[in-house]
């Protein structure tokens, strides 16, 4: 079991360039979360998926932010025309229990600089 | 909305103190509440969870009672090692709100040897 895995670990962009972040669950988890973490609003959730569905996108901002998971083995965060603002490591955890109370396994992060 | 709230934001120790991190929670329904730990470029692990009133959960030699109540989860620890330095989250999720995490805003404990 390799754990979640987040690739890339670092990425730097420049102001207004695109960022995608990518994600492969540990397998034969059904549910996918996205969290982004910050000195200053610590750990905030951003979306989710269960069994590859979009359930709940209550935390991502309206605009720039869209993520997919087009098959069982990874999920996708995008964000265009990145601002200095979502500097922030950007954390995918899976759960082997899509309903609350199911533990959720974190993967190491992407960090996220944009200049 | 859900809220948790973690009353220190840094707490320093040596070896062999006793350690207590307070958390306190606000929830509609009858959340799940966690405690996760993280290190240094890694993700937050489970420590463990509870999921009913009085109940404990405990790992590592942590531990910690919900408390209904008082609406409360405090983590506690009888001696605290320089291993144990990282940073805690105090979390919940409630069942009919989906399966997301609210987390408190974390403590970073640090041990001295």
């Amino acid at each position: 079991n390799a754990g979640v895995i987040q690739t890339p670990r670092h990425k730097v962009t420049g102001k207004g360039q695109e960022a995608t972040l990518w994600c492969e669950p540990i397998s034969g988890h059904s549910a996918v979360f996205w969290y982004r973490q910050t000195i200053v609003q610590g750990l905030e959730f951003l979306t989710y998926f269960r069994n590859q569905a979009p359930i709940d996108d209550s935390g991502m901002p309206k605009e720039r932010f869209s993520a997919q998971m087009p098959n069982q083995s990874h999920s996708t965060l995008k964000i265009q025309s990145t601002q200095p603002q979502d500097s922030a490591v950007y954390l995918c955890a899976s759960s082997a229990r899509d309903w609350g109370g199911g533990e959720q396994y974190f993967g190491p992060g992407t960090r996220l600089t944009v200049l | 909305g859900d809220s948790v709230t973690q009353t220190e934001g840094q707490v320093a120790l040596s070896e062999e103190d006793f350690l207590t991190i307070h958390c306190n929670y606000s929830a509609s329904g009858y959340p799940t509440l966690f405690w996760y730990v993280q290190y240094p470029g890694e993700g937050p692990q489970l420590l463990f969870r509870a999921s009913r009133d009085k109940e404990k959960g405990s790992s590592r030699g942590f531990e910690a009672t919900y408390d209904k109540g008082t609406t409360s989860f405090h983590l506690r620890k009888a001696s605290v090692q320089e291993s144990d330095s990282a940073v805690y989250y105090c979390a919940l999720s409630e069942y009919n709100a989906g399966a997301k995490l609210t987390f408190g805003g974390g403590t970073r404990l640090t041990v001295r040897p």
